[in-house]
């Protein structure tokens, strides 16, 4: 059974607008949440996390949100680059072993001029 | 300074034959972490170290494979007797101490099992 969700395989966002990639989970013991990044051919990057005692997280062009009672998060790229083309995970550290993450099976963005 | 480092980037074997994959983990870092990902799936943990010990292998698909690590730095995943199934891409990722979540990930090593 999945615990983290990212129900949309591909995302297709326009260079200049927002790109807003989902993730759902579902065990609620879940605290603390990632995103990574990865290129075809390289192993994915830390992007940005966020704690479950925040509902926002800001770096730069990159937010996520997190709506504990929706078991929801996003991640929110404004400007979107095309450089930003990729495939993003998110992922949970696992409540019973916390070294251990839990990773999504990926969003694959696309940035068009 | 050097990211984390695997060998090789890619592995096309028999089925049957016995593989292995290398991991040089960032300088410094105590923590290793094995995941794979499958055609079409998200990364799936498989072992890690902390230090030479390895507190969890829940992860490991079979008892076909293991790993181990030395002078904390160091690891190699071993897979006998390849099967089909085993096709993926094998990452590792280290990480430092008090940042345990912030894994950094090698390039992967592709295997191809034929």
């Amino acid at each position: 059974d999945q615990q983290v969700k990212q129900n949309s395989p591909s995302l297709s966002v326009q260079e200049g607008r927002i790109s807003i990639l989902n993730c759902d989970y579902t065990n609620s013991m879940f605290d603390y949440f990632l995103w990574y990044k990865k290129y075809p051919a390289e192993g994915p990057t830390f992007l940005i996390s966020i704690s479950s005692i925040k509902d926002k997280n800001e770096d730069g062009r990159f937010t996520v949100f997190l709506n504990k009672s929706a078991k929801h998060l996003s991640l929110h790229i404004v400007p979107s680059q095309p450089g930003d083309s990729a495939v993003y995970f998110c992922a949970a550290p696992d409540d019973y072993n916390t070294d251990k993450l839990i990773f999504g099976t990926g969003t694959r963005l696309q940035v068009f001029p | 300074g050097a990211g984390v480092s695997q060998s090789p980037s890619n592995k096309v074997t028999e089925k049957g034959k016995d593989v292995e994959l290398r991991c040089d983990p960032i300088s410094g870092h105590t923590a290793l972490y094995w995941y794979r990902q499958s055609l079409g799936q998200g990364l799936e943990f498989l072992i890690y170290f902390q230090g030479n010990s390895a507190p969890d292998k829940s992860g490991l698909p079979s008892d076909r494979f293991s790993a181990e690590r030395t002078g904390g730095s160091v690891s190699t995943l071993t897979i006998q007797r390849t099967q089909q199934e085993d096709s993926a891409v094998y990452l590792c990722a280290s990480s430092g101490i008090g940042r345990p979540y912030e894994q950094y990930f090698g390039p992967g090593t592709r295997l191809t099992v034929t």
